[in-house]
């Protein structure tokens, strides 16, 4: 069955440090997002995109964070300078059309120092 | 804001059924629910959808009242792997946001 998935699982980085988390979303799907869960917390919508532009994001989504459809697979999520409080899983979500389903990746672990 | 109720917390025996309460008093007429879980800190599992007829998949029942103000996703024999947090989340088809709004869901414990 396809599937979502994020690389790498895990990252640990210095605070200021740029990081970028990887998706491979489902083959056929077009609409992508990303969600973040700070630990003990909802998990928070932060933006979704199609046809290479944002569709939508959340006041979380600032200057600090982009995303980016590199090549015909990948998705991927930068954050600039990292904080603190940036520390969360992100997880990354793909759908067939806005209208349907969507189904997550299992996460990366953030964690900055 | 979550537009569903759930109690934080329930529990069942292995084996036998898993009845998980939702209330969505405020749904209009073209919104789906929608139920996802989360075990441990992986990513959201979607499990069904239904806008007001019963569904069912290999997964699990769906049950909306007929008003649609609540309904019941039914695990029908629980193990211990569906020990989980569920979530109910109501989602228009014609809403011009994407994105799906999680509340705090309910986290079910399997009891051996």
């Amino acid at each position: 069955e396809p599937e979502v998935t994020q690389t790498p699982s895990h990252q640990v980085t210095q605070m200021g440090q740029e990081v970028i988390l990887r998706c491979v979303p489902i083959s056929n799907h077009l609409y992508f997002y990303w969600y973040r869960q700070i630990l003990g917390q909802k998990v928070e919508f932060l933006v979704s995109f199609y046809n290479n532009e944002i569709s939508e994001k959340s006041e979380i989504f600032d200057d600090q964070f982009s995303v980016e459809r590199p090549d015909g697979s990948n998705f991927t999520l930068k954050i600039r300078s990292t904080k603190l409080e940036d520390s969360a899983m992100y997880f990354c979500a793909s759908s067939e059309d806005t209208e349907e389903t969507q189904y997550f990746g299992p996460g990366t672990r953030l964690l900055v120092l | 804001d979550a537009k569903t109720t759930q109690p934080p917390s329930m529990d069942c025996a292995e084996g036998r059924a898993a009845n998980l309460p939702c209330n969505h008093s405020t749904i209009s007429g073209n919104e789906y629910v929608y139920w996802y879980r989360q075990i441990h800190s992986q990513g959201p599992q979607y499990i069904i959808h239904g806008l007001k007829n019963n569904e069912t998949n290999e997964m699990a029942s769906l049950i909306i009242t007929e008003d649609r103000k609540s309904s019941t996703l039914i695990l029908p024999h629980a193990t211990l792997r569906d020990t989980a947090v569920y979530y109910c989340i109501v989602r228009g088809r014609m809403d011009s946001s994407y994105k799906l709004i999680f509340g705090s869901g309910t986290r079910l414990l399997v009891r051996p």
